[in-house]
């Protein structure tokens, strides 16, 4: 059974801080899906990984894939009390099963 | 605009009386697919489907039952609900479902006494 570890599983640091969240695996996935959640909504994508090595930048989230893919991470930088939520990785085996880390949820204090 | 709707948000029942979930996407998707969220357990997969009459098994099946008559539409059926089947249901979609991004309904809080 694939598995999705995440870690930390809950983070609560002052507005202004950088932190990085931590998505690993003993298994090797095709791509690699990050989402936040909100209180009352359905997750919602931030961005897909494909290729081993991959970094991707959204304004102030970095997302890399890793080299094997197995791994990746999430870095935030000068965190905002509106990137409180529920962190969430989820591999693509490209089998049509999508596995979802246990989400690791932030909150950024004002 | 293009989303994932399901009926109803909150539900409450008896263990034992039949039940249907809706979901329905406007995005003419090919993939869509149920979870059940669980506190400490993350999102775990219930059942999908890639097609119209295509279906298969996720991590945690039983006790569920599905359907894909039409392309949009997606329901999930409890036959004979059980306390441990009270849980937040996601249904989703996706364009093929093959390393493409899904994209979730706002859930279906389900409480089973």
């Amino acid at each position: 059974t694939q598995l999705l570890e995440q870690s930390p599983q809950f983070l609560s640091i002052q507005e202004g801080e950088n932190l990085t969240v931590y998505c690993n695996s003993s298994s090797v996935f095709s791509s690699l899906q990050w989402y936040r959640q909100e209180p009352g909504e359905g997750p919602v994508l931030l961005v897909t990984v494909v290729t081993g090595g991959e970094v991707k930048k959204l304004k102030r989230l970095t997302f890399q894939f890793g080299d094997a893919r197995k791994d990746s991470s999430l870095h935030i930088t000068a965190a905002q009390p509106g990137d409180t939520g529920l962190y969430l990785c989820a591999g693509s085996s490209g089998t049509y099963k999508y596995i979802f880390g246990t989400g690791t949820r932030l909150k950024v204090l004002a | 605009e293009a989303q994932v709707t399901q009926n109803p948000r909150y539900l409450i029942t008896v263990t034992g009386k039949k039940l249907t979930v809706t979901c329905s996407q406007n995005m003419n998707h090919e993939y869509m697919s149920w979870y059940r969220q669980d506190p400490g357990l993350g999102l775990r997969q219930i059942y999908y489907s890639m097609n119209v009459e295509v279906t298969d098994k996720g991590d945690v099946p039983e006790g569920y039952k599905v359907s894909r008559k039409e392309k949009r539409n997606f329901p999930l059926i409890l036959e004979s609900p059980s306390p441990n089947q009270t849980s937040l249901y996601f249904c989703a979609s996706s364009l093929t479902g093959y390393n493409s991004p899904l994209h979730f309904g706002n859930g279906t809080r389900l409480t089973v006494t």
